[in-house]
């Protein structure tokens, strides 16, 4: 099966905890995004790469950092710097020039 | 700047019904529109897009969006809705300007009344 997968789907991060988000895609797509979903804000980016080794932040990067070092593979970690990290975290990556495909998802709440 | 509206928080529709879900878009140049839909607690699924060509554009599930320049919108719509339509709906656009950033809607709730 072709497909994206994150995990954990659900994690629990502790006040002043780092922890990463994994995202691994077997589609052989150059591009792969971060966004975080929050109730009635639509998705926002965090981070985005285009090729391996290489990545640019979003428009919410602050608190959050990522690394590309396999085509198929990039986590996102959320730094204890990131004040309210509770939220859905979603992976996608492209397929040529359009449209995106996502993964299930990552379900992040602090305690 | 680039942006995307969704003016309905909510949609109530009958089964049976058509449904529109509103989508306007401010892009300079060309767009490249999407949408997709969440089910709860899943990613988001692809339903259609329009890059260039005919104005009406078919998608998946019986969905169908209408580009229109004019009134810079893209309206997803269905001939008749079904129950298990029901949920969230996310209109895109990427922008033109080479970074290949997504810019997303806030979404539209969609409730299909059985």
């Amino acid at each position: 099966d072709g497909g994206i997968t994150q995990s954990p789907k659900y994690l629990f991060r502790k006040e002043g905890q780092n922890v990463t988000l994994s995202c691994e895609q077997n589609l052989n797509h150059d591009a792969m995004y971060w966004y975080r979903q929050d109730p009635g804000q639509g998705l926002r980016l965090i981070y985005y790469s285009q090729i391996v080794n290489d990545f640019q932040k979003g428009d919410i990067a602050e608190g959050y950092s990522v690394s590309r070092e396999k085509k198929e593979s990039f986590p996102l970690t959320v730094t204890s710097a990131q004040k309210n990290p509770t939220a859905f975290y979603l992976c996608a990556s492209r397929k040529d020039l359009y449209e995106q495909f996502f993964g299930p998802g990552t379900r992040l709440t602090v305690l | 700047a680039q942006s995307v509206a969704q003016p309905e928080d909510q949609v109530k529709v009958a089964e049976g019904n058509p449904l529109t879900v509103k989508c306007t878009y401010s892009v300079s140049g060309n767009p490249y529109l999407f949408w997709y839909v969440q089910y709860p607690n899943r990613g988001l699924q692809f339903l259609l897009k329009y890059i260039t060509g005919d104005n009406l554009v078919k998608g998946s599930y019986g969905f169908e969006a209408e580009f229109n320049k004019s009134q810079t919108s893209f309206h997803l719509k269905k001939p008749s809705a079904l129950v298990s339509d029901s949920a969230l709906y996310f209109c895109a656009v990427r922008d033109n300007i080479g970074t290949y950033k997504y810019i997303f809607g806030t979404g539209t709730r969609l409730k299909v009344l059985a």
